[in-house]
């Protein structure tokens, strides 16, 4: 089956540890994509790649990082100066030349 | 900064009546695109409307644009209960490369 996978899909850690949530496509995308989510919001763009090596930040990049060593995977890392880390994380990647983005079923990480 | 914000926030109808929801946007666009989210999943991309177009449709989904006034609308035709869900929409602008922009999106229930 092609498409995204994210692990695991629920993630407890207390405060002051770091985190890094899994993010692995099969779809032979280029670009890929971290969005996080809060109750009853809409998505707000971490960070993202369009080239392996390569990643931007998006509009709320402080207290996040992110690799992009293989074209499959982009794992995104929760540091402990991210001030409010508990929401629903989700991940997405886009076929260059398509305009729509494919996204993984989320992870729900919980910070206390 | 928010790009597209969406009108009605929530939205309650019975099965077999229509849906429509409303997305405005600020800056000049390349494509508008419409996402769905179950509750506590993954978006799933709906339809995509580029800037040149005015209308499109997709089995009941129906999309317009209006660029003049910076605005979308989707309407869903004979709803079901299963497209209970959160709407979402968002814009790719002529400078944002390949990211989007999305709004807070509309919670739909569709009551049997």
């Amino acid at each position: 089956d092609g498409g995204i996978t994210q692990s695991p899909k629920y993630l407890f850690r207390k405060e002051g540890q770091n985190v890094t949530l899994s993010c692995e496509q099969n779809l032979n995308h280029d670009a890929m994509y971290w969005y996080r989510q809060d109750p009853g919001q809409g998505l707000r763009l971490i960070y993202y790649s369009q080239i392996v090596n390569d990643f931007q930040k998006g509009d709320i990049a402080e207290g996040y990082s992110v690799s992009r060593e293989k074209k499959e995977s982009f794992p995104l890392t929760v540091t402990s100066a991210q001030k409010n880390p508990t929401a629903f994380y989700l991940c997405a990647s886009r076929k260059t030349g398509v305009y729509e983005q494919y996204f993984g079923p989320g992870t729900r990480l919980t910070v206390t | 900064s928010q790009q597209g914000e969406e009108d009605p926030q929530a939205l309650s109808i019975q099965e077999g009546e229509n849906a429509t929801m409303n997305c405005s946007y600020k800056t000049s666009i390349n494509n508008l695109q419409w996402y769905r989210q179950n509750s506590g999943r993954g978006l799933v991309h709906l339809i995509l409307i580029r800037s040149n177009e005015r209308e499109k449709h997709s089995g009941r989904l129906r999309v317009t644009l209006d660029t003049s006034k910076k605005s979308s609308s989707l309407l869903i035709t004979a709803s079901r209960a299963a497209d209970t869900a959160s709407y979402f929409c968002a814009t790719e602008t002529k400078t944002s490369g390949s990211r989007l922009t999305f709004g807070e999106g509309t919670q739909l229930t569709v009551n049997p």
